[in-house]
């Protein structure tokens, strides 16, 4: 099994540029989550998506969008990238219940110029 | 805001040392997570303690857990140099009615010397 798998794994992008990030999870999982993780800030949730077809804002969802195309896939897009959106992103996914881990992606580390 | 908040926010000890970390948090909880990441990669899952449970172990890992004060410590004994990497809470908001809002904290990083 994969686990989570999130595309790309670097990206540089110019200002006022749109990019989506993907992430597919194979393990069945219902919950699936987007962070963004800057220096000394820790995990930011970005959006998150109990089950395919629902969408909620974490705390830092100015900015992006997201879609769960189907159980396996959550993808994060950025309209129109900042130089404030320059930070690593990952992906993540669990069961619905909260009672059991989250499985992480390994990153993608976006910058904007 | 971040539901965590880990404490220290940076640890330097010696390999077999002993390494403390706290958790802070603000709401209710049906549990409470430990992940650890390396530099450079995704968190790993290291430990889920629930809010009914006051301790748990798991290895060289020690977590407890402290409902009335709303915190968690992670213990690691005998610490090698590779648990070098920074260590997150994270909880889940039983009050979001069923939403999913897995949430972290700053996080610690741990340094261990050889």
């Amino acid at each position: 099994n994969a686990g989570v798998t999130q595309t790309p794994k670097f990206q540089v992008l110019k200002t006022g540029q749109s990019m989506t990030l993907q992430c597919a999870q194979d393990m069945n999982h219902n919950s699936m989550y987007w962070y963004r993780q800057d220096p000394g800030m820790g995990l930011r949730l970005i959006y998150y998506s109990a089950s395919e077809g629902t969408t909620d804002k974490g705390e830092v969802p100015n900015g992006y969008n997201v879609s769960r195309l189907n159980k396996r896939e959550f993808s994060l897009r950025l309209e129109s990238a900042a130089p404030s959106q320059t930070s690593v992103y990952f992906c993540a996914s669990s069961f619905l219940d909260g009672n059991t881990e989250a499985f992480f992606g390994q990153g993608t580390r976006l910058t904007v110029v | 805001s971040q539901q965590g908040e880990e404490d220290p926010q940076a640890l330097s000890i010696q390999e077999g040392e002993n390494a403390t970390m706290n958790c802070s948090y603000k709401t209710s909880i049906n549990n409470l997570q430990w992940y650890r990441q390396n530099s450079g990669r995704g968190l790993v899952h290291l430990i889920l303690i629930r809010s009914n449970e006051r301790e748990k172990h798991s290895g060289r890992l020690r977590v407890t857990l402290d409902t009335s004060k709303k915190s968690s410590s992670l213990l690691i004994t005998a610490s090698r140099a590779a648990d070098t990497a920074s260590y997150f809470c994270a909880t889940v908001d039983p009050t979001q009615g069923g939403s999913e809002k897995l949430v972290f904290g700053k996080g610690t990083k741990l340094t261990v010397n050889p």
